[in-house]
């Protein structure tokens, strides 16, 4: 049973276009949505997250959505630039239990063309 | 933030032997974790390494397979045992700094089970 869902296993963008990435969940027990940004042979990179009261976050050219209704969040990247080609990760926690368990979905590459 | 160094990076192995994976972080953190990512696969949490104590294992993982120490707060070691070519994955450590942060992430073994 798959908490955290990345549908979109690839997407190919042109330089200075938008970038969307796309996540979907079914926990709604999760208080924070992350975003990881992962290069070849580099562990994931912490990138922006949101608070499950919120609907938006923005941190310069990223800003994230959430639709608590729908259940889902995207990553949107202004403009998309060539440094931006990596694999992203989306992922859910708990805070305040134990443990803060991240819940990562599978991830999507984005390729930024030049 | 700060800086987790993990090693080695990458090795192969024969079946039925183990590997010990080292994680050294450059300053005191609260939580470390170790995940796995296998090929085309998300990152699953293995267990959290608790300081001075037995590890806290996710469902499907147990201690005799993965035999993990946190002998202070900077450091933990990740055991893979009597390995199979299933076990042919990316291990990565991760850690957070306090309560409620987002948690950062070492660059990975990439492991080979021949």
């Amino acid at each position: 049973d798959q908490q955290v869902k990345q549908n979109s296993p690839s997407l190919s963008v042109q330089e200075g276009r938008i970038s969307i990435l796309n996540c979907d969940y079914t926990n709604s027990m999760f208080d924070y949505f992350l975003w990881y940004k992962k290069y070849p042979a580099e562990g994931p990179t912490f990138l922006i997250s949101i608070s499950s009261i919120k609907d938006k976050n923005e941190d310069g050219r990223f800003t994230v959505f959430l639709n608590k209704s729908a259940k889902h969040l995207s990553l949107h990247i202004v403009p998309s630039q060539p440094g931006d080609s990596a694999v992203y990760f989306c992922a859910g926690t708990v805070y305040g239990g134990a443990t803060n368990k991240l819940i990562f979905g599978t991830g999507t590459l984005l390729a930024v063309q030049p | 933030s700060a800086v987790i160094s993990q090693k080695p990076s990458r090795d192969i192995c024969q079946r039925g032997t183990s590997l010990t994976i080292q994680c050294q972080v450059d300053s005191q953190v609260t939580m470390m974790f170790w995940y796995r990512q296998q090929p085309g696969q998300s990152l699953t949490l293995i267990a959290t390494a608790n300081q001075g104590s037995e590890a806290t294992y996710e469902s499907g993982f147990v201690i005799d397979k993965f035999p993990i120490s946190r002998p202070n707060l900077t450091f933990s070691t990740l055991t893979v045992s009597n390995m199979s070519p299933e076990d042919s994955s990316i291990y990565l450590c991760s850690a957070e700094q306090g309560l409620n942060t987002e948690a950062f992430f070492g660059q990975g073994t990439r492991l080979t089970v021949v």
